[in-house]
């Protein structure tokens, strides 16, 4: 079945605990995102890959970082986390840049920073 | 900066009403947008993909257009069920950006 994968789908933690969160696709599609998703604001983009090795920043990058070494899998980092952090997190993948296909959303992850 | 914006925020109708949920944005420079529809506590599913050359596309009781030059575009569902029931979200593609603009989507109840 074509999915994008995330682990873990729930997870608290406290401030400063250095922690990543994956994301796999099985659809050997070229572009992954991740968003974050709060309360009145909607989601939002962190961070983006067009491709292997080639990252850039979105809407909120600060705080984060990601990887691309494989083109299946971009996790999100967070080096320091903070409550400000607390937030549904998505990942996404597409066979492109989004400009013709549409992006294929994982299930989200619930993360709680105490 | 793009802004997308959705209107209604909320909205509750009977079932077997047909129904219009509105998307707008500031900047009309888009390679395309899509409605998506997320269930409470899950992910997004993509429902249509609009193109910025195309008016319109269909998928059985949806219909979605676009008005590019004005900033607009409707979602029109045809007899709502309530299965429908779910919050419906409009992203743009910008053109330029390979950034996705949400707007803060429109919580549908669909009551028997």
């Amino acid at each position: 079945e074509a999915q994008v994968t995330q682990n873990p789908r729930y997870l608290i933690t406290v401030t400063g605990k250095k922690l990543t969160v994956t994301c796999s696709q099985n659809m050997n599609h070229e572009y992954m995102s991740w968003y974050r998703q709060d309360p009145g604001l909607g989601l939002r983009q962190i961070y983006y890959s067009m491709n292997v090795e080639v990252t850039d920043k979105g809407d909120v990058p600060e705080g984060y970082k990601v990887s691309r070494k494989e083109k299946r899998n971009f996790p999100l980092i967070l080096e320091s986390p903070s409550p400000n952090q607390t937030s549904l997190y998505f990942c996404a993948s597409s066979p492109d840049r989004g400009l013709i296909y549409e992006q294929f959303f994982g299930p989200g992850t619930r993360l709680t920073v105490l | 900066k793009q802004e997308v914006t959705q209107i209604p925020a909320a909205l509750s109708v009977p079932e077997g009403e047909n129904l219009v949920l509105n998307c707008s944005f500031t900047d009309s420079a888009i390679y395309n947008l899509q409605w998506f529809r997320q269930d409470p506590g899950k992910g997004l599913t993509s429902l249509l993909l609009i193109q910025s050359s195309q008016r319109e596309q269909t998928s059985g009781r949806l219909n979605a257009s676009l008005d590019k030059s004005s900033g607009r575009s409707t979602l029109y569902i045809a007899a709502s069920q309530p299965g429908d029931s779910a919050t419906y979200l409009c992203a743009v593609r910008n053109s330029g950006y390979s950034t996705l603009t949400f707007g803060k989507g429109t919580m549908l109840l669909v009551s028997p």
